[in-house]
């Protein structure tokens, strides 16, 4: 069946370095794809998403390109901030069995030091 | 608009108790979703409703686990009798129209402890 598979965290940086988190799909057909972030005590919430091949979804400084040849889905930004210490979940759309329904990946988490 | 809500955010409750744990979606959202978090298995879904109608239960770990949707506005997830494995953050959410390209919203979670 569909799959995501991510980069072990945790990933800790300094303030103001490069991030990316690797993330790599397995999927039959033609998944949409998305990155969501859990800070703290609190929910999943959407970061950004790509619904085709060579889409590029963008948020708060965040990237990642919908590569089908690659079947990836890397999550970058150019420079961290403390603010974005949490944890990172890509996730694909399952289309299996004719209803649809998020695969998440295990989670990497993020710790940005000042 | 006040998000997926969920109660209680914490529940603490013995062996062998029930649990209930309840969600408000949000409003106008067709899709409702239960999810379990835990460090050894991350993310899974449970259950997922369709219109009030429960689409696919496959995820449900067994017979112990039920869940309702009675109306467009409420969710319970119930547990019993309830055992310490089944300790998790159980996640709630919500989204309209194909789940395929809309935001699923969560709720805040209920972090459950089985002693």
């Amino acid at each position: 069946g569909d799959s995501v598979t991510q980069m072990e965290g945790p990933v800790t940086l300094s303030e103001e370095a490069f991030l990316t988190i690797n993330c790599t799909y397995t999927a039959t057909g033609y998944p949409s794809l998305f990155w969501y972030v859990q800070y703290p005590g609190e929910g999943l919430q959407l970061l950004l998403k790509a619904t085709k091949a060579d889409d590029k979804g963008s948020n708060k400084g965040f990237e990642a390109t919908y590569r089908k040849e690659t079947t990836s889905f890397h999550l970058e930004k150019g420079s961290v901030q403390v603010s974005d210490s949490a944890v990172y979940f890509c996730a694909l759309s399952d289309e299996t069995g004719g209803y649809n329904k998020l695969i998440f990946g295990a989670g990497t988490r993020l710790a940005v030091h000042p | 608009d006040a998000g997926v809500i969920q109660s209680p955010r914490h529940e603490v409750t013995e062996m062998g108790q029930e649990v209930t744990l309840r969600c408000k979606p949000i409003s106008g959202h067709d899709y409702l979703f239960w999810y379990r978090q835990t460090m050894m298995r991350g993310l899974e879904l449970l259950i997922y409703f369709n219109n009030n109608v429960p689409i696919d239960d496959s995820g449900m770990p067994e017979d112990r686990f039920s869940a309702k949707m009675p109306n467009a506005s409420f969710s319970t997830l119930k547990i019993q009798p309830s055992e310490p494995r089944d300790s998790a953050v159980y996640f709630c959410a919500s989204t309209i129209r194909d789940p395929t390209t809309d935001t699923q919203y969560f709720g805040p979670g209920t972090r459950l402890t089985v002693l």
